[in-house]
This record gives C-alpha cells, structure tokens and sequence, in this order.
C-alpha cells in the first residue's frame, strides 16, 4: 500500500528565506510524486511532479523539489520566501497502472516579514 | 478554456436532507474522483470512475453516492446517511495513469 507523510502540519518563515516542505513515501514499487498547493477555499493546483526521470524536478514559481529513493523522500524547497507563497502544500503519490492519488495531510506554510 | 466546474461554492443542507455537489468537465478526461477535505487531514477520496457508468468506493464512501452517466459529469449526492457532512468537497479529473489530476474550486457544505 503506499501512504505519504508530511513532516510538520505548520511551517513558518521569514520573507526571503529558505522553504524547505518535507514528504516521505512509501510504496512497493517505483513511484510517482507530486506538490500541490491550495490557497484559502481553492481547488488544488500542481506545482510539480516526478516520474521518473529527472531526479530533480523544477515547477512553478521558483519551487523544486528532488526525489531520493534510498531516503524514500520528495522534499519542496524555494530559495527565497514571498509573501504570495503562504498557502497549504500538499504531496501526493501514485504508481504505474494506479490510478488514484494517496495524498499526504498538508503542511501550512506561513511566510511573515 | 478547460477545467473543472463545482457548483455551488457554498451549500448549506438541513440535517436529514439529500443534497447534490456538481462536478463538470470539459478536459475529456476518462477518470473523475471526489475529496472531502477537513482540517489537518489532507484529502480523503469518497469515490472515483474511470469510465463511464462506472465507478468505486474510495476510502470514505459511506452516506455518499455517484453516478457518472456521461464523460463529463461525475455529481456527488450526499444522503442523509453521513451524520457528519460538514466539509470541503473537491472534484478532480485525470487523463490517465499516473497523470496529474486538475481540480475544481470545491463546494464548501455546512450542516445548519
């Protein structure tokens, strides 16, 4: 069964710091991996996703993230906050012929002056 | 321009009542699903179709029902049965295995 977890339900910085997101997965066979990110009373929109082919993955609005299969982890990082990146994040995992996707609880992050 | 429409963005349903979320699609997608969303639990999956006039139970499918008689369109009735329906109700779409899925706005539903 494959299951994601999001490391720290709140998560705050200073504008024009580091954003680091943290998401593990687990999954018994090679996965495939997104970040959402969803503002107050949206749908989700797709940042990024990995499958299988570039081990770092670039997304919008400055956001990447790089997928390390011995550490099972998918973690989001931006070099520098904005105020416009406040908003909950969310990571996601599927697998090849499955087509549903296992979402992780969110992570809210606050970005402050 | 495509996407998934939800309507209404907020429902208000008296306890006892049967009410339907609309979810339409104009992105020719084969498969449609529907999220219930409550704080600090991420996603919960109620049902989801990968054809037409086909669909199955998600991980939370009790007091919930679909149909998906047309690609398009993938309505969510919430019945009387779920005692606890207050919530925010995403729909989304995906064109294929392992594909991302695109959202709708989401139905905010109250109980009053």
């Amino acid at each position: 069964a494959q299951s994601v977890t999001q490391l720290g339900s709140h998560v705050s910085v200073s504008e024009g710091a580091l954003v680091l997101l943290r998401c593990n997965y687990s999954s018994s066979v090679p996965p495939y991996l997104f970040w959402y990110v969803q503002y107050p009373n949206q749908g989700l929109q797709l940042l990024l996703k990995y499958t299988s082919a570039a081990t770092l993955v670039k997304g919008i609005n400055g956001f990447e993230a790089e997928f390390k299969k011995s550490e099972t982890s998918f973690h989001l990082t931006k070099p520098s906050a904005h105020m416009s990146d406040a908003a909950e994040y969310f990571c996601a995992v599927s697998t090849r012929g499955y087509n549903k996707l296992i979402f992780g609880a969110g992570t809210r992050l606050a970005v402050h002056p | 321009d495509g996407g998934i429409t939800q309507s209404p963005k907020y429902l208000f349903r008296k306890e006892g009542q049967n009410v339907t979320l609309s979810c339409e699609q104009n992105l020719n997608h084969d498969a449609m699903y529907w999220y219930r969303q409550d704080p600090g639990q991420g996603l919960r999956l109620i049902y989801y179709s990968q054809i037409v006039n086909d669909f199955q139970k998600g991980d939370i499918a009790e007091g919930y029902s679909v149909s998906r008689e047309k690609k398009e369109s993938f309505p969510l009735t919430v019945t009387s049965a779920q005692k606890n329906p207050t919530a925010f109700y995403l729909c989304a779409s995906t064109s294929g295995t392992n594909t991302e899925a695109f959202f709708g706005q989401g139905t905010r539903l109250t109980v009053v």
